[in-house]
């Protein structure tokens, strides 16, 4: 099956500096490649995705790059904000069915 | 909004026992599963189903089983509860549109401690 890794495992930024996570995936069949921010106490929930036929993809402070020619992803905040500090997993589907295998996850802290 | 409800937040069980935890989600989603989230291993997922009375294992089903008998409803039940189930316990639904992979909606977890 699929495998994902993630670093670094906690990320420290000074307020307003950028922050990137990064995420390798084994298998070259996976299509989808979502993030998850997860607050403190809070349930996961999506920031941002991308697809296969994509290399890269922006919603305001948030971008996600795809190389699927190594296998790999990361998740890229700029212009960093108190409320950034979180725990954000990435995930890649199995063989493009409904089955999310996830990373270990990035403890995310934001310096004021 | 999607609603994605979880019986209870907080259970404490004893080694041995039968436990039943509970999820609900409110928008006729296809497809549902059961995470368990642990420090430093992220969410591994226990079990999904795309279909009404339809399961598939997912990475660490040793150990559970579970139940979907109404579209709405899905049930992850640990026969014997044991020490190394302690954990938080994830369910989570999504659309299930046909080919596409979609986001995953997250109830507030449960939190099972195991004596």
């Amino acid at each position: 099956g699929e495998n994902v890794e993630q670093h670094p495992s906690t990320l420290s930024v000074q307020e307003g500096d950028s922050a990137v996570i990064k995420c390798t995936y084994s298998d070259s069949a996976s299509n989808y490649f979502p993030w998850y921010k997860q607050e403190l106490g809070k349930r996961p929930q999506l920031i941002i995705d991308i697809r296969s036929n994509v290399g890269e993809k922006k919603d305001q402070r948030i971008a996600v790059t795809l190389n699927k020619t190594a296998k790999h992803f990361s998740l890229h905040i700029t212009e960093t904000q108190p409320e950034d500090s979180a725990v954000y997993f990435c995930a890649a589907d199995n063989f493009g069915n409904e089955k999310l295998t996830f990373g270990t996850g990035t403890r995310l802290t934001i310096i004021p | 909004d999607v609603k994605v409800t979880q019986s209870s937040r907080y259970l404490v069980k004893r080694t041995g026992e039968k436990v039943f935890l509970e999820c609900v989600q409110d928008m006729d989603h296809e497809n549902m599963f059961w995470y368990r989230q642990d420090p430093g291993l992220g969410l591994r997922l226990i079990y999904f189903s795309y279909d009404v009375k339809m399961k598939e294992k997912g990475d660490i089903p040793e150990g559970y089983s579970v139940s979907r008998e109404k579209k709405e409803r899905f049930s992850l039940i640990l026969e014997s509860a044991s020490t190394n189930q302690t954990s938080m316990y994830l369910c989570a639904s999504s659309p299930g549109l046909a080919g596409l992979v979609g986001e995953l909606f997250f109830g507030e977890g449960s939190r099972l401690t195991v004596l």
